[in-house]
């Protein structure tokens, strides 16, 4: 298994340009998360999925979009890029059973800079 | 209003001491507590799990626990390493609503030889 992959790595946009960080997993894993991480701030929740075709915001998900067409493939889409979504993002996926779901597991992460 | 709170203080311990990192929370419900490692330039890596309605969890060198009445979980490293040295993030998720975790900023862990 693969786990948690995402593309690019690196990413510097301009002010203004849009781009698609892609995730997948391979653990047929029915939870989908994307966080930011600022230095210094933590995890901060962007949208999360609860399966194919249903997303829902979480803490900051203004200026992104989010969409699940398959259990696989979770797509972040950020337009019109701000100076603010520099950051590292990060993607996880977990598996939800009785009782609630347990532990999430990561992407290695992108760094985007928008200058 | 709701926190979740590790020290933010880094914690610089020697080898073989076993190393002490809190989480405290107020104004939750907690289903359950999950602690994380993270490396610089990684994501975080799940390493142990505890219930509302458990005390302690231990796997190999690592323990937690879950105090309900303090709100607060202890995570220890017993026999520390250098290679424990990363940041070590809570996690919790409230009852009722454990689609999502509730995440503390960290604490950096230096273990020197």
């Amino acid at each position: 298994n693969a786990g948690v992959t995402q593309t690019p790595k690196f990413r510097i946009l301009k002010i203004g340009q849009s781009m698609t960080l892609q995730c997948t997993q391979d653990m047929n894993h029915n939870y989908m998360y994307w966080y930011r991480q600022d230095p210094g701030m933590g995890l901060k929740l962007i949208y999360y999925s609860v399966g194919a075709g249903i997303t829902d915001k979480g803490e900051v998900p203004n200026g992104y979009n989010v969409s699940r067409s398959t259990t696989e493939d979770f797509p972040l889409r950020l337009e019109l890029a701000a100076p603010s979504q520099t950051s590292v993002y990060f993607c996880a996926s977990s598996y939800s059973r009785q009782g609630g779901n347990y532990e999430q597991y990561f992407g290695p992460g992108t760094r985007l800079t928008v200058t | 209003s709701q926190k979740i709170e590790q020290n933010s203080e880094a914690l610089n311990i020697q080898e073989g001491k076993t190393a002490t990192l809190t989480c405290n929370y107020t104004n939750y419900s907690p289903a359950y507590l999950q602690w994380y490692r993270q490396d610089p330039g990684r994501g975080p890596v799940f390493l142990l799990l505890i219930r509302e309605n458990e005390k302690e969890k231990r796997k190999e060198r690592l323990k937690v626990t879950f105090d309900t009445t303090l709100k607060q979980s202890l995570f220890h490293i017993t026999a520390s390493q250098p290679a424990d040295s990363a940041t070590y993030l809570c996690a919790l998720a409230n009852a009722g609503n454990n689609r999502k975790l509730i995440w503390g900023l960290g604490t950096s862990l230096a273990v020197n030889p």
